[in-house]
C-alpha cells in the first residue's frame, strides 16, 4: 500500500511560474524525501528532510514538513521546461527497520515554454 | 564515480518463466534496495539488503527473492512470472542502513507476454 498521497496528481504551469505540490502520510516518520522521475527513467533524489526539521532549501527547491499534520510540501520556484517530470514524496517509517521508503502516487508536472 | 547500474535495461519474458535482474551499487554503498514500479504508480518496496543480510521485505509473494554479494552487488530473482509482474524494477543504494538518501538506477523494464 502507498502511504504518501500527493496533491495535485497533475500540474501544468508556464515557464517562470512557481509549482507547489503537497504530500500527506499516515505513520510516524524518520524522514521524508522528495524524488524526481523523468519519463521511463530512474528516480533522482532531490531533498531529505528529517522529522525534527521544518524547512529545507536546495537551489530553487523549498521543502516544508509539518509532522503534526503529517504533511509536506515541495515548492519549485521559477520553473523551467527541464523541470517537467513526475515528483514523488517518500517516507521512511520510524517504526520499521532499515531504509524502506514508502512512496506516494506522484505529481506529474508539465512546464510549458 | 559511476552511479547505480542495472542490467539488463529491457527484458521480455513469457508467463511461467524465471528472471534475474542485476544491480551494482555506488562504490562504497553497502545497502541495496529493490522496488517495483507499475506504470502510472509510485515505486513499491520489495527488499533491502545491508552487509549481505536481508533487512527488510515488502508485501510480495515468495516468488520474489534476492541476495547481495560480498562486493555489495545484488540480484533480484522472480520465479513463475505472471502478467502482473510487468513493471519497471528499480534498484537503489545508500551509504548506510537508514536515514540516508537513496540513489536509484535507471531500472530494468520487464514485460511479460
Amino acid at each position: 500500500s502507498q502511504q504518501g498521497e500527493e496533491d495535485p496528481q497533475a500540474l501544468s504551469i508556464q515557464e517562470g511560474e512557481n509549482a507547489t505540490m503537497n504530500c500527506s502520510y499516515k505513520t510516524s516518520i524518520n524522514n521524508l524525501q522528495w524524488y524526481r522521475q523523468n519519463s521511463g527513467r530512474g528516480l533522482v533524489h532531490l531533498i531529505l528532510i528529517r522529522s525534527n526539521e521544518r524547512e529545507k532549501h536546495s537551489g530553487r527547491l523549498r521543502v516544508t514538513l509539518d509532522t503534526s499534520k503529517k504533511s509536506s510540501s515541495l515548492l519549485i520556484t521559477a520553473s523551467r521546461a527541464a523541470d517537467t517530470a513526475s515528483y514523488f514524496c517518500a517516507t521512511a517509517n520510524a517504526l520499521a527497520a532499515g531504509n524502506k521508503l514508502t512512496f506516494g502516487g506522484g505529481t506529474r508536472v508539465l512546464v510549458k515554454p | 564515480d559511476a552511479g547505480v547500474t542495472q542490467s539488463p535495461t529491457h527484458l521480455i519474458k513469457t508467463r511461467g518463466q524465471h528472471v534475474t535482474l542485476r544491480c551494482s551499487p555506488i562504490s562504497g554503498h553497502k545497502s541495496v534496495s529493490w522496488y517495483q514500479q507499475v506504470l502510472g504508480q509510485g515505486p513499491q518496496f520489495i527488499f533491502q539488503y545491508y552487509e549481505k543480510e536481508e533487512r527488510g521485505r515488502g508485501n510480495f509473494p515468495d516468488r520474489f527473492s534476492a541476495r547481495q554479494f560480498p562486493n555489495y552487488s545484488s540480484e533480484l530473482n522472480v520465479n513463475a512470472l505472471l502478467l502482473g509482474d510487468s513493471a519497471l524494477y528499480l534498484c537503489a543504494s545508500s551509504g548506510s542502513i537508514s536515514n540516508q538518501p537513496q540513489h536509484f538506477g535507471d531500472g530494468t523494464r520487464l514485460s511479460i507476454l
